[in-house]
């Protein structure tokens, strides 16, 4: 198993610009979320999805969207990068509440946005 | 919201001193789980607690959950080098769909001297 993938590893954006990122998981997991990482701030949650076609907002949602068509993927859209979306982004994904809810990381996508 | 409340935020120690990081939540939560980031990684998941009162060992790291289960404990006997990284703690929403996100505290950075 690959467990998470993310891609890309680095992105530069310019300011307006639009891209996804990349998440996909195999383990067969329920649950699968976006946070982003920024210095003396931990780990903010952006959205999150409890299964295909169920997606919720976590703490800091504005400017980015998601989507979960399959189990297997979660992709992060930025509809227009702004210097304040430069962090670092992990995607995770976990079984259900009730088998456990341990949180597999990805490696992570380093954004800048000039 | 739900507030997941860490501290301290860094930590230095000299190689073979103990160390602890103390999370505190503002609501009850079901269950608590820690993770460990290594510099330049990702979160990596160490152990889950979810009954009141209980006491967790993973060889020279001992884990609390308090018996109102809103604070939890990690405390690290005798640091190696290996330890360095930060400790994040996390509990999950209540009902519903936020039964899929984790509130992550700040995260404490440990620095261990040689």
């Amino acid at each position: 198993n690959a467990g998470v993938t993310q891609t890309p590893k680095f992105q530069v954006l310019k300011t307006g610009q639009s891209m996804t990122l990349q998440c996909a998981q195999d383990m067969n997991h329920e649950y699968m979320s976006w946070y982003r990482q920024d210095p003396g701030m931990g780990l903010r949650l952006i959205h999150y999805s409890v299964g295909a076609g169920i997606t919720d907002q976590g703490e800091v949602p504005n400017g980015y969207n998601v989507s979960r068509s399959t189990t297997e993927d979660f992709p992060l859209r930025l509809l227009s990068a702004a210097p304040s979306q430069t962090s670092v982004y992990f995607c995770a994904s976990s079984y259900s509440r009730d088998r456990g809810h341990e949180q597999f990381f990805g490696p992570g996508t380093r954004l800048t946005v000039l | 919201g739900q507030q997941v409340m860490q501290i301290p935020q860094y930590q230095h120690v000299q190689e073979g001193e103990d160390f602890t990081t103390y999370c505190n939540s503002s609501t009850t939560l079901s269950n608590i789980q820690w993770y460990k980031q290594r510099p330049g990684g990702h979160p990596v998941f160490l152990i889950q607690l979810v009954k009141s009162g209980e006491v967790k060992k993973q060889k020279r790291l001992t884990f609390q959950f308090g018996e109102a289960k809103k604070n939890s404990s990690l405390h690290i006997t005798a640091t190696q080098t290996t330890d360095v990284g930060t400790y994040f703690c996390a509990g999950p929403g209540a009902g519903g769909t936020s039964y899929g996100k984790l509130t992550f505290g700040q995260g404490t950075i440990l620095t261990v001297h040689p």
